[in-house]
């Protein structure tokens, strides 16, 4: 049992290139998460998804698009890197609702965009 | 606002002593708050998580109390050990019909030999 696993753990992108964040859960969770985690601040949401086919938008979805085409996968696309998107990315599900339940997060991927 | 505000910023001690962090916040309406561990270079991890008629919860050598009325939150650590240097962070989730989460900054212990 796996958990949270995330893909790649480590990625340098040029300003201006693209990529694509993957998160895969083996829990059967209906909710999953993507945070960013920046030194000095509290993990900050960025989209959400409470079930297959579905998104919404967090705290700070501007330059980020997600999909859940599987109910087990969560992906995080950067368009068009910028210098301001270096950061942590923690995926996490979560069986019941973000208020009540238990958040599992994967292990992170460190991004750095030059 | 709901801001969640936790300190110190970091700690250090000495293998064997206890030590408390703090955790205050201003979210609201409050649903229930969380204390995670994360180790270096990890994903978060939950240690305790406790609603609005909690006063204490603990697991093993950590144990958080809640205080609602002056809406403050605090984490124990018993006999610290090395493996306990990392970051703690407080959570914060209010009441509402969509997600409202906030979590702290955490503060970053530094338990050494």
């Amino acid at each position: 049992n796996a958990g949270v696993t995330q893909t790649p753990k480590f990625r340098v992108l040029k300003t201006g290139q693209s990529m694509t964040l993957l998160c895969a859960q083996d829990m059967n969770h209906e909710y999953m998460y993507w945070y960013r985690q920046d030194p000095g601040m509290g993990l900050r949401l960025i989209h959400y998804s409470v079930g297959e086919g579905t998104t919404a938008k967090g705290e700070v979805p501007d330059g980020y698009n997600v999909s859940r085409l599987k109910k087990q996968n969560f992906l995080l696309g950067l368009e068009s890197a910028a210098p301001s998107q270096t950061s942590v990315y923690f995926c996490a599900s979560i069986l019941g609702d973000l208020n009540t339940g238990e958040l599992f997060f994967g292990e992170g991927s460190r991004l750095t965009v030059l | 606002k709901n801001q969640v505000e936790q300190s110190p910023q970091s700690l250090i001690i000495l293998e064997g002593k206890n030590c408390t962090l703090q955790c205050n916040y201003t979210v609201s309406p409050f649903s229930n708050l969380r204390w995670y561990k994360q180790d270096t270079g990890r994903g978060p991890v939950s240690l305790t998580i406790m609603t609005f008629s909690e006063n204490t919860k603990s697991n093993g050598r950590y144990t958080a109390t809640l205080d609602a009325d002056t809406k403050q939150s605090s984490l124990h650590i018993t006999a610290s050990q090395l493996s306990d240097s990392a970051s703690y962070i407080c959570v914060v989730s209010a009441r509402t019909g969509g997600f409202k989460t906030i979590f702290g900054a955490g503060t970053r212990l530094f338990v050494k030999a």
